[in-house]
């Protein structure tokens, strides 16, 4: 079946600029995460979606990220204001849950964010 | 809090030549152990996984031993292709969230 996919694949923003980033998991992934990836970096987790509902957003870096999932299947991470220091890739990743927390998230490809 | 460390690279190797990737972690409770792999202008993918203590995952002869004890998730393979050459990202996951290592980005010389 379709794995995940993102939206757009690349995006160069103007400073100040504000950029949204679509992510489209799995059909029937109940979970839905984001995570930012700097160049020559690990990814880092930002924000995680069960269904509709955000129940973790202790990794976004300020309040010009903003993310949403309202039908609790398309997701949108929003930026604000976006400055150099957004630049990097974000990545969407979905699964399904599973006892002990032992699921597996597959990743889309990622959008790359240069903000000039 | 959760975090993974892992062998720095780059690493070069020459085809056929035996790997092994180091990643050692620090969790709270049990985590699972994860290997994702990055081949040149794709996505993360899965390579391998494994879900408790002395488990194995393995995958395209790929293999890695969960070791409490030690608490590493190394990643072995005895025979490595041109086609290996990637970035190599070991991660553990506790409640929910994935907590990845920096990165391992090896080349495969034929």
């Amino acid at each position: 079946g379709a794995g995940v996919s993102q939206s757009p694949r690349y995006k160069v923003a103007k400073r100040g600029q504000d950029v949204a980033l679509r992510c489209d998991p799995i059909s029937g992934h109940v979970s839905l995460f984001w995570y930012q990836q700097a160049l020559g970096q690990g990814p880092e987790f930002l924000t995680y979606f069960q269904n509709e509902a955000q129940l973790d957003k202790s990794g976004l870096p300020s309040d010009r990220f903003f993310a949403e999932r309202p039908e609790g299947s398309v997701s949108t991470l929003k930026i604000q204001r976006t400055q150099q220091e957004d630049s990097a890739v974000y990545l969407c990743a979905s699964s399904l849950p599973r006892r002990g927390g032992r699921e597996t998230q597959y990743f889309g490809p990622g959008t790359r964010l240069l903000v000039l | 809090g959760n975090s993974v460390t892992q062998m720095e690279g780059p690493v070069t190797l020459s085809e056929e030549a035996f790997l092994t990737i180091n990643c050692t972690y620090t969790a709270t409770g049990y985590p699972s152990l994860f290997w994702y792999v990055q081949y040149p202008g794709e996505g993360l993918q899965l390579l391998l996984k494994a879900t408790k203590a002395d488990d194995k995952g393995s995958n395209k002869g790929f293999e890695a031993t969960y070791r409490k004890e030690t608490t590493s998730f190394h990643l072995e393979k005895g025979s490595v292709q041109v086609s290996d050459s990637a970035v190599y990202f070991c991660a553990l996951k506790g409640a929910q969230k994935l907590v990845f290592g920096q990165g391992t980005r090896l080349t495969i010389n034929p």
